[in-house]
C-alpha cells in the first residue's frame, strides 16, 4: 500500500533563515505530488505541483521553491523565511488520472519568530 | 477558474443526529470531481468521499453520502448517527484538470462539534 512521509513535524526558525521541507511517498511510481500551505485557520492554498522529475509548476508567487530529485521525493525550500511563512504544509500524491484522489502527509507545522 | 463555497463556518450537531454541511461550486468545465476531507485537531487531511460530474448516483462512503445536485451546483456532505469522533473541520474541494496537473481548490471548511 502507499504511504507518504513528511519531517519533520515541527519547526521553528527565525526570520531570514533556509527552509527544507521534505516530502517522500512509497508504494507507487511517478506520482504527481503537491504542496499546499494552510494558514491558521483557513483552507489549503496550492504552491507547487509537479508531474514528473523536473516538471514543476509554481501556483503562487512568492519567496519559496520546489524541487523534485527523485520520483517519489519532493522538496519546499526557502533561502530566506518571512514571518509570513509560518503555517501548516501538507504534501499530497495522486496517480494522477481523472478524479484521482490526493492523500495527504501528516504535514508539518512551521513558526517562523 | 474554479471556485469552491462553504457558507457555514461552524456547526454544531447531537451524537447519533445527522447534520449537513453545505458546499456549493463555480466551474465552466463539463468534467470535473468533487471531493470532501476531514481534518482533525492532528492536522492530517483524510479523504472522505467523491462525486464525479457524470457519476447518475449519489456517493456514499459508510456514515458519509453527497447530496449532489449538478443544476443548483451543489455537493452537500450528510453525516448521519454523528459520533464525537466525527468533530473536525470539514472541506469541500473541486478537482480540475490543466496543464498536465489534476488540481484541487479548497473551499475554507466548516468546523463541525459533535456534543452529547
Amino acid at each position: 500500500s502507499q504511504t507518504i512521509h513528511q519531517w519533520p513535524a515541527t519547526l521553528v526558525q527565525p526570520v531570514g533563515s533556509p527552509l527544507s521541507l521534505e516530502c517522500t511517498v512509497e508504494g507507487t511510481s511517478n506520482p504527481n505530488l503537491y504542496w499546499y500551505r494552510q494558514a491558521a485557520g483557513r483552507g489549503l492554498q496550492l504552491l507547487f505541483y509537479s508531474i514528473g522529475i523536473d516538471q514543476i509548476s509554481s501556483e503562487v508567487p512568492q519567496n519559496l521553491s520546489a524541487s523534485r530529485p527523485q520520483d517519489r521525493q519532493f522538496i519546499l525550500s526557502s533561502k530566506k523565511l518571512l514571518l509570513s511563512d509560518s503555517g501548516f504544509y501538507l504534501c499530497a500524491w495522486t496517480a494522477g488520472g481523472p478524479g484521482d484522489t490526493q492523500y495527504f502527509g501528516p504535514g508539518t507545522r512551521l513558526t517562523v519568530l | 477558474a474554479q471556485k469552491i463555497t462553504q457558507t457555514q463556518p461552524g456547526m454544531f450537531v447531537q451524537e447519533k443526529e445527522a447534520v449537513t454541511l453545505d458546499c456549493t461550486y463555480d466551474t465552466s468545465d463539463p468534467s470535473y470531481g468533487l471531493f470532501w476531507y476531514k481534518q482533525p485537531s492532528s492536522g492530517e487531511m483524510i479523504f472522505l468521499i467523491y462525486q464525479g460530474s457524470y457519476d447518475q448516483q449519489n456517493a456514499t462512503e459508510g456514515r458519509y453520502s453527497l447530496n449532489f445536485q449538478k443544476a443548483r451546483k451543489s455537493a452537500n456532505l450528510v453525516i448521519s448517527a454523528s459520533q464525537l469522533g466525527d468533530s473536525a473541520m470539514y472541506f469541500c474541494a473541486i478537482h480540475w484538470i490543466t496543464g498536465g496537473g489534476n488540481k484541487l481548490t479548497f473551499g475554507t471548511g466548516t468546523q463541525l462539534k459533535v456534543e452529547l
